[in-house]
């Protein structure tokens, strides 16, 4: 069945670097955009970034741009988000999630805290 | 960026009975294909997201016909006809008609 599984959450300090994975299954992989979704702790969901299915494009969240950086590698079944300069508000559950969001993983949390 | 609101925050609602949520944007959801992107996500305590309904009023493969979506433009609703045990959590309406994405601030369903 279509699956998402994330991992790579963990406690890290302010200023750290952190990369998430996300490895899909049961789908073409190749031919879905995915996005990164975040929901920090008791809060909203909040849209991060987005990857073409060729990765030619992405966008970004305001509030992550020049620090988190969205890739994928087709030939894995795997997106990644690499996270440097961590801030204490990146504190969240990162989802990732198919184009049309219509599948999500279970999430990674990561916590940043000094 | 487009602004999503929901009403209400807190819903408390009796086994059997029917609910409704209320969403609005900021800006028309129309886009250029003709096509209104609006999603419905509802989140049990401690899973993940699960969509509902997408592009206004159709439902996922799986969700219970009890599960209803209507609107267009700006003004968007979703209907539990007889609410379950089941269906307590939060419900988020997202829109990705418009760049970023984003989803309203999310309806607590609680049952009495």
């Amino acid at each position: 069945q279509v699956q998402l599984v994330e991992s790579g959450g963990g406690i890290v300090q302010p200023g750290r670097s952190l990369r998430l994975s996300c490895a899909a299954s049961g789908f073409s992989f190749r031919t879905y955009g995915m996005h990164w979704v975040r929901q920090a702790p008791g809060k909203g969901l909040e849209w991060v970034t987005l990857i073409w299915n060729d990765g030619t494009n992405k966008y970004y969240t305001d509030s992550v741009k020049g620090r988190f950086t969205i890739s994928r590698d087709n030939s894995k079944n795997t997106l990644y988000l690499q996270m440097n300069s961590l801030r204490v508000e990146d504190t969240a559950v990162y989802y990732c999630a198919r184009d049309s969001f219509d599948t999500w993983g279970q999430g990674t949390p990561v916590t940043v805290s000094s | 960026d487009v602004v999503m609101t929901q009403s209400p925050l807190y819903l408390t609602v009796t086994l059997g009975q029917p609910a409704s949520i209320s969403c609005g944007s900021s800006e028309s959801l129309v886009f250029s294909d003709g096509e209104t992107y609006l999603n419905w996500f509802h989140q049990r305590p401690g899973q993940s997201p699960r969509r509902l309904i997408y592009k206004v009023s159709h439902r996922d493969s799986g969700v219970p016909d009890r599960f209803s979506g209507s609107g267009s433009g700006t003004d968007f609703t979703l209907k539990i006809s007889r609410v379950e045990a089941e269906d307590v959590g939060v419900y988020y309406c997202m829109q990705h008609t418009h760049w970023p994405p984003g989803f309203g601030p999310g309806t607590k369903v609680n049952i009495k």
